[in-house]
């Protein structure tokens, strides 16, 4: 079966502060894929980055980057230099082969205080 | 290009009826998945349709049933509905054989 863990359920920093959200996941499955979302206030689930199983490289796109590490199953993001709009809820989840069934994560509220 | 929507924004609905949400995909999107968000907590996924059949269902009773109609717009509904029911459902799309899913603003259901 397939599980995400967040462990953080709340962090809070001061702006211009770097953050790491943590995301670990178990999966049987050899071929699968790994998501972040983010949520703000509004709602509606902000897509941010799809990697799969196949490609560990680690990839940066302005101040977001992510560590995909399979070896220890984590899928981790970091936000640098974070603003106030930043602030929002954070999931992690994992989609086996077929992507018929997307299983997230709890969920971590960011804050970021000016 | 439109992105996914979903109507109504709010509904409120007393233990025991019956209620009927709607999503319209994507642009271009066949498959559209339904999501149930708990207050503080991460969607629970329902189930998926694609081409006008459930393909996939999550661990929700059957109270809980679907439809998708040829032009991949899709309905969600709940019957019997029990104050637990009440959360932001989400809708998502994506094209077959993609991965990568778009989500709808969501419905918040208040069941009192």
């Amino acid at each position: 079966a397939q599980k995400v863990t967040q462990a953080q359920t709340e962090i809070s920093v001061v702006e211009k502060e770097d953050v790491t959200l943590d995301c670990v996941y178990e999966t049987r499955d050899t071929t699968y894929y790994l998501f972040w979302y983010k949520q703000p206030p509004s709602g509606e689930l902000v897509f941010l980055i799809r990697r799969n199983s196949f490609d560990e490289q680690n990839e940066i796109s302005g101040r977001y980057s992510w560590n995909f590490q399979k070896s220890t199953s984590s899928f981790n993001f970091t936000i640098t230099a974070s603003q106030v709009v930043d602030s929002a809820v954070y999931f992690c989840a994992l989609s086996e082969r077929g992507g018929q069934n997307f299983v997230f994560g709890p969920g971590t509220r960011l804050s970021v205080l000016p | 290009d439109a992105g996914v929507t979903q109507s109504p924004t709010h509904l409120i609905k007393t233990r025991g009826q019956q209620v009927t949400l709607r999503c319209s995909p994507k642009s271009g999107h066949d498959t559209v998945s339904w999501y149930q968000q708990a207050l503080g907590q991460g969607p629970q996924f329902i189930f998926q349709y694609y081409e006008e059949e459930e393909r996939q269902r999550g661990n929700f009773p059957d109270r809980f049933s679907g439809h998708q109609f040829p032009n991949y717009s899709s309905e969600l509904n709940v019957n019997a509905l029990l104050l637990g029911d009440s959360a932001l459902y989400l809708c998502a799309s994506t094209r077959q054989s993609y991965n990568e899913q778009f989500f709808g603003p969501g419905t918040r259901l208040t069941v009192l």
